[in-house]
């Protein structure tokens, strides 16, 4: 079956960077593109932006351009996004999501998500 | 960009009962539209996505209609394990984006 199994929660100061990893299983890896979405405390779901697995193609929504980036290791069948410059806004619940159509949803498959606490 | 509203925030019905969830596009997203419910402490999980086609393993009780800018989740007869959040979603156009919610509570 179709798993997506991030790493474990962090606690970070502001400035900081954190790298939360997402392996995928039950399927062909590199035939579906994985976009990661966040979720504040309390509040809804902001998508991210998202890598092409098959070719490593990233594209970020502006918010997180210059502090976001998403890599992916085909020989593992793992995806990383890695958030720089942090800030107490960016206490979330990250989630990386599988889609099948390039950039664009729906998302079928998500992983357990991976809470990631900004706090000096 | 094109903002989505789910309505009304929250919605308090009677077990056995119909639901009937609301969202809006700013802008025409044609059937790109997707319905998820997510759990206290789970992650989302894709119910519909074309509007109107149920995800894999999803019960028929559930069922969406709309394109354009209007959409519709209804849940014919609720079960216990209804109760949640549900959120839409649009596909039709760069950046995704994600309605704030209902909240699916019992009356």
């Amino acid at each position: 079956q179709v798993q997506l199994v991030q790493s474990g929660g962090e606690v970070k100061k502001p400035g900081a960077s954190v790298k939360v990893s997402c392996k995928a299983s039950g399927y062909t890896f590199t035939s579906y593109s994985i976009s990661w979405v966040r979720q504040a405390p309390g509040q809804g779901l902001e998508w991210m932006g998202w890598i092409s697995v098959y070719n490593g193609n990233t594209n970020y929504i502006q918010k997180f351009q210059g502090r976001v980036t998403m890599t992916t290791d085909t020989s593992t069948n793992i995806v990383y996004m890695a958030l720089g410059n942090l800030r107490s806004d960016d206490t979330a619940v990250y989630y990386c999501v599988r889609g099948n159509r390039g950039q664009l949803g729906p998302f079928d498959h998500w992983g357990q998500g991976t809470l990631i606490t900004v706090s000096s | 960009e094109i903002m989505m509203t789910n309505s009304p925030a929250t919605l308090s019905v009677s077990p056995g009962e119909r639901a009937t969830l609301s969202c809006r596009a700013s802008q025409n997203v044609n059937s790109n539209l997707a319905w998820y419910q997510q759990k206290p402490g789970q992650a989302p999980r894709l119910l519909i996505y074309g509007a109107s086609t149920r995800a894999t393993g999803i019960p028929d009780r559930f069922s969406g209609s709309g394109s354009g800018t209007e959409f519709t989740l209804t849940i014919s007869s609720l079960h216990s394990e209804d109760f949640a959040l549900y959120y839409c979603q649009q596909y039709n156009n760069w950046p995704n984006a994600f309605g704030q919610g209902t909240k699916l509570e019992i009356k």
